[in-house]
Formats: structure tokens, sequence, C-alpha cells
């Protein structure tokens, strides 16, 4: 089957760094994405992975490992506003999007 | 303002009743989505369209049918609602199926009863 794996919950402070974790199973795979879901909002796209490696876009950097099936979000100088879910998600072979429930990030002064 | 519309905000829905939940984009994109979202679950496709005139079955297709006649419009319809379709439905689309970003709607919160 299909699955990822995500904590449903992490705490840190602000001003700290924060590394999400990611195991993903998909049948085949396409990519990893990262969103964004402040409560109450829609997802926004933060990062799409493709190749095993570390992206850097800002505060934030996504890594993926094909052979482990692991990614994760790493979130540098956190603000108050990264208190939001961070939603995983592994493109399988038909390109259909196979979610991870989130994680929730709370972030504390 | 480009980006996706959804409608209406929220609902509240006498079970057996029928009721079509609004798409619609501005961005030109061949390729839209519906999805809902249940608290602990991550984020389940019911429908998708890669392009105008085309629908192809999601994960969780029963009880919900779609439509794409033109390009900027996707309706999800619920033929006769039941309690465990309450939850809230998002709508996304993207330039291509595939690897291209998907960009969300606001969502429709959808309470049956």
């Amino acid at each position: 089957g299909q699955n990822i794996d995500q904590p449903t919950e992490m705490t840190a402070t602000e001003g700290a760094i924060v590394q999400i974790n990611c195991t993903y199973q998909t049948s085949g795979f396409n990519g990893l994405f990262w969103y964004q879901q402040h409560a109450g909002e829609a997802p926004t796209f933060l990062s799409y992975n493709v190749l095993d490696g570390l992206e850097e876009k800002g505060r934030f950097s996504s890594f993926l490992s094909r052979s482990k099936g692991y990614s994760y979000l790493l979130l540098k100088e956190l603000q108050m506003k990264d208190s939001a879910s961070y939603l995983c998600a592994g493109l399988d072979s038909n390109y259909q999007l196979i979610w991870g429930a989130g994680t929730k990030l709370i972030i504390k002064p | 303002i480009a980006g996706i519309t959804q409608a209406p905000t929220s609902q509240i829905l006498a079970a057996g009743r029928r009721m079509t939940l609004r798409c619609t984009q501005d961005m030109r994109h061949n390729a839209m989505y519906w999805y809902r979202q249940d608290l602990g679950l991550g984020l389940r496709l019911i429908h998708y369209s890669n392009t105008a005139g085309t629908t192809g079955k999601g994960e969780v297709p029963d009880g919900y049918s779609v439509s794409r006649a033109n390009t900027d419009d996707f309706p999800l319809t619920l033929a006769s609602a039941v309690p465990s379709q309450t939850s809230v439905y998002f709508c996304a689309s993207s330039d291509s199926p595939g690897t291209d970003t998907q960009y969300f709607g606001p969502g429709t919160r959808l309470t049956v009863l």
C-alpha cells in the first residue's frame, strides 16, 4: 500500500531551528512535495524535490533521500507566523499525490 | 485577482439532500482536483480532471460526481448526502497534471446531519 508518515505534532522555540521528518512508501515515485497549512486556511506550496539532496529556499530547506524513502523540511530562524501544519505528499507512478496527515508545528516565544 | 474560488464557504445539509460544491479558477490551468480533509487524516483525492472534458476517480470517489465542461469550472456533486461526508472540501488546480504545483481554493466546510 501507499503510505506517508510524519509526526503528529512538534513544538519549537522562536528563533530556533526545527526539522520535520517524513517517510514515504508510494507505488512508483515522481517527487516529494511540502505544503504549509495555517489553521482554517488552504494548503500553500513550499517545496518540491525529485532528486536526492538539499534544496534551500530562504529560511526553509527540504531534503530528499530516494534510497531511504525519506525527506525532511528544515525551518530556520523560526517566527511565530511559522505556527502551522506542514504536509508531506509523495507523487506516485500515476502522478497522484499521496498525502500525510500533517505535522502541527507549535512555536513558543 | 487570479486564483481559485469555492462556494459556499460553509454549509449545513440534511442527510439525503443533494448538494453541489462550486469551484472556479481563472489561471487557465488544465488540471483540477477535489480533496476532502478530515481530522487526523491526510488530504484524500475524490476526483480529478487532467483537462477539460475528462474526469477520473481518486482514492475516495463513492457518493460523489464531477463534471468538467470547460477549463475554469469543476463542480462536485453529492447526490444524496450522508453524515460520513461531513468534511472540509478543497478544490485545487495545476498547470498540468503531475509534477506541477497544485494551488488550492479556500475550502468548503460541509456538515451533514
